[in-house]
């Protein structure tokens, strides 16, 4: 069965990069929709966008200016960019496979453990 | 943006106990719902997606429904691996979104 592993430093500092890596192991890359989602510490889940490896991509409007996602087939995984970071995205970040059906129904599954990223001076 | 209102936000039940939990849509989804479990310091889990459709290997304990905007997820009997956190989510619009979550606690 296909899991997801994500990677990547736990402490930021205001105004740096967050860069995540989700590696995926037990199924291909390939022909799937991947994202993002993430929670902030005892709060709800908000959706940070997927891309699939042929090239779509589709972002959160609130964090689209400041947000970068890619594939890497080759080595399984997919990444994440989220520059000039506060406070407020402070967060468990999950990386997820996004599914589709035939009438279009979609849903996230399975997700990663998820990697806490704290933003802090 | 479609939002998504899920009520209560916390209940308390018994092992045993049938629990139902709403979420209600700002505009007609159809049946592009979803409903996600997570157990504290763990990961959502897909439960149910299309409304209604029991994810493999989800017991059969767990049932989503919708009538217009309203959707319900049922535990029909409450077990000591279910308490935690339910979210519902809407797939209708390319921007999802989640319900608030609903705590299900120890009575």
């Amino acid at each position: 069965q296909v899991q997801l592993q994500e990677s990547g430093p736990g402490l930021l500092k205001p105004s740096e990069t967050l860069s995540l890596t989700c590696t995926v192991s037990g199924g291909s890359i390939s022909s799937y929709y991947w994202g993002w989602i993430r929670q902030p510490p005892g709060k709800g889940l908000d959706w940070i966008g997927y891309i699939k490896h042929s090239g779509n991509i589709y972002y959160n409007p609130s964090l689209k200016s400041r947000v970068t996602m890619s594939v890497d087939t080759s080595e399984s995984q997919f990444s994440l960019k989220l520059t000039s970071v506060t406070a407020a995205d402070t967060a468990v970040y999950y990386c997820v496979r996004h599914n589709f059906d035939n009438r279009g129904h979609n849903w996230f599954d399975p997700w990663g453990q998820g990697t806490l990223v704290v933003v802090s001076s | 943006d479609i939002q998504m209102t899920q009520s209560p936000s916390s209940l308390s039940a018994a092992v045993g106990d049938r629990v139902t939990i709403t979420c209600r849509a700002s505009q007609d989804i159809a049946t592009y719902l979803n409903w996600y479990q997570q157990r504290p310091g763990e990961a959502p889990k897909l439960l149910i997606y299309a409304a209604s459709s029991l994810q493999s290997g989800v017991p059969s304990r767990f049932s989503g429904s919708v009538s217009g905007r309203d959707f319900t997820l049922t535990i029909s009997s409450l077990q000591p691996e279910d308490f935690g956190a339910y979210y519902c989510q809407q797939s209708q619009s390319s921007l999802p979104t989640f319900g608030g979550g609903t705590t299900v606690e120890v009575k």
